[in-house]
């Protein structure tokens, strides 16, 4: 699985888009992007996943480089309730039930009122 | 709410004892996985299951033993138990076919005194 690097933490405005950024710079062509993130001691949540085109769900937008060497999580109007830590992970897709998740350190997002 | 239960929520126990943790997954999904999460370890995997059959190995220790039964449900069974076994444990579920989007319970929280 390719190593994904994100900042331990980052602070956004309430309000404010808050843009969090995973590099993935060794990332193969068959390896998919996710995000999850986990409220204080909460079960992680999944947010969004992709492969090489930008998608958007309710959730959140996820924006991967041409070069798909790095990727963007944007949540468009932070609220308190989005202050967790936020996992980047890139997997190899497979249907054969086995797609354990390893996560990382993550970012800490602190959202200020 | 994910749609995966976990219980108990709380658990303390004293050292070299012996206890299970439950899960059931969402309706539908035919794969479970367990994983740990402490405070200088972070969120490892331990364990998959898949319609019954154990499906891949993270660093789950000897002592611990997983089985998941014709109901889906899941028991996490711990035993000897360690002061540093003490954690938080989630099980997560996911749809047959998908990767990795899965769905997280609340976690039960082990304290071993």
């Amino acid at each position: 699985d390719a190593k994904t690097t994100q900042p331990p933490s980052m602070d956004c405005a309430e309000g404010r888009a808050a843009n969090l950024p995973c590099n993935h710079s060794t990332i193969s062509g068959n390896e998919y992007v996710y995000w999850y993130r986990q409220i204080h001691s909460q079960g992680p949540q999944y947010i969004i996943h992709g492969l090489k085109n930008n998608e958007t769900n309710e959730m959140a937008s996820l924006i991967i480089t041409e070069d798909r060497k790095s990727s963007t999580l944007i949540l468009p109007h932070a609220t308190l309730r989005d202050t967790a830590v936020y996992y980047c992970i890139v997997r190899v897709a497979t249907n054969f039930g086995n797609e354990k998740l390893t996560f990382g350190t993550g970012t800490r997002l602190t959202i200020i009122p | 709410d994910s749609g995966v239960t976990q219980t108990p929520k709380h658990l303390i126990t004293a050292t070299g004892q012996r206890v299970t943790l439950r899960c059931s997954p969402r309706s539908g999904d035919l794969s479970v996985y367990w994983y740990q999460q402490s405070l200088d370890q972070g969120l490892q995997f331990l364990i998959q299951y898949y319609n019954g059959e154990e499906r891949a190995k993270g660093n789950i220790l000897e002592r611990f033993s997983a089985q998941q039964f014709p109901d889906l449900h899941s028991e996490l069974n711990l035993s000897s138990l360690e002061l540093g076994d003490s954690a938080l444990y989630f099980c997560a579920s996911s749809p047959t076919g998908t990767s990795y989007e899965q769905y997280f319970g609340p976690g039960t929280r082990l304290t071993v005194t």
